[in-house]
């Protein structure tokens, strides 16, 4: 079975511009979440999906993030105008039941 | 609020040493926990979930236990190897669906075994 898939893996941007990352789950799986890792830290949740809908954003800075799912299946996270502060790696995750979760390879921000 | 506490935060041991990871959890309300792996610029692989209703889950050289009551689980490594080299981090999911499905981590412990 194929994993999560995320792309790009790498991405370099000044500050104050914006960038886009994009998740495709595990076939099947009905939710949906992005995780924000900073350089010596544990991942920390930032928006959980379920199907289309939100289940949970509270850790999501709304003010200069945003993220969609797309019919149930894709989802794209935005960030507009990124700061230096959000260079971290962004992880998306999928999972069928509350059991496991299952994480793509990340992709790796650095803001200048 | 659920804190994870990882320790140690590093650890150096020589090829063929069986060691011992801990993680601790404020918070016993949980519906499982889960040890990952993660290698340097990679995601995380799931190494292994264990229940809140368990004690303990193995896999190969790998044993994970869980003592929800007092807020700690273990993760020993067997026979260490130069390939287990990696961080180490635990996650802990909330019992209550109200809460989402939301793993809480610790901030891993970075394991190095030489060889």
């Amino acid at each position: 079975e194929a994993g999560v898939a995320q792309s790009p893996r790498y991405k370099i941007i000044e500050k104050r511009q914006s960038v886009a990352f994009w998740c495709n789950p595990i076939s099947g799986h009905a939710t949906l979440y992005w995780y924000q890792q900073i350089l010596g830290q544990g991942p920390k949740l930032l928006i959980q999906f379920q199907n289309n809908g939100v289940v949970d954003d509270s850790q999501l800075p709304k003010d200069r993030f945003s993220a969609e799912r797309l019919k149930g299946v894709d989802s794209t996270l935005k960030i507009q105008p990124a700061k230096l502060e959000d260079s971290a790696v962004y992880l998306c995750a999928s999972s069928l039941t509350r059991d496991e979760q299952f994480f793509g390879p990340g992709t790796r921000l650095t803001v200048l | 609020k659920q804190e994870v506490t990882q320790i140690p935060a590093a650890l150096s041991v020589p090829e063929g040493e069986n060691l011992v990871l801990n993680c601790s959890f404020t918070d016993s309300a949980i519906y499982n926990l889960q040890w990952f792996r993660q290698d340097p610029g990679k995601g995380l692989t799931s190494l292994l979930l264990i229940q809140s209703s368990q004690r303990e889950q193995t896999s190969g050289r790998l044993n994970a236990s869980l003592d929800k009551s007092s807020g700690r689980s273990t993760l020993y490594i067997a026979a260490s190897q130069p390939g287990d080299s990696a961080t180490y981090l635990c996650a802990v999911r909330p019992r209550w669906e109200t809460s989402g499905s939301r793993l809480t981590f610790g901030e891993g412990t970075q394991l190095t075994v030489n060889p």
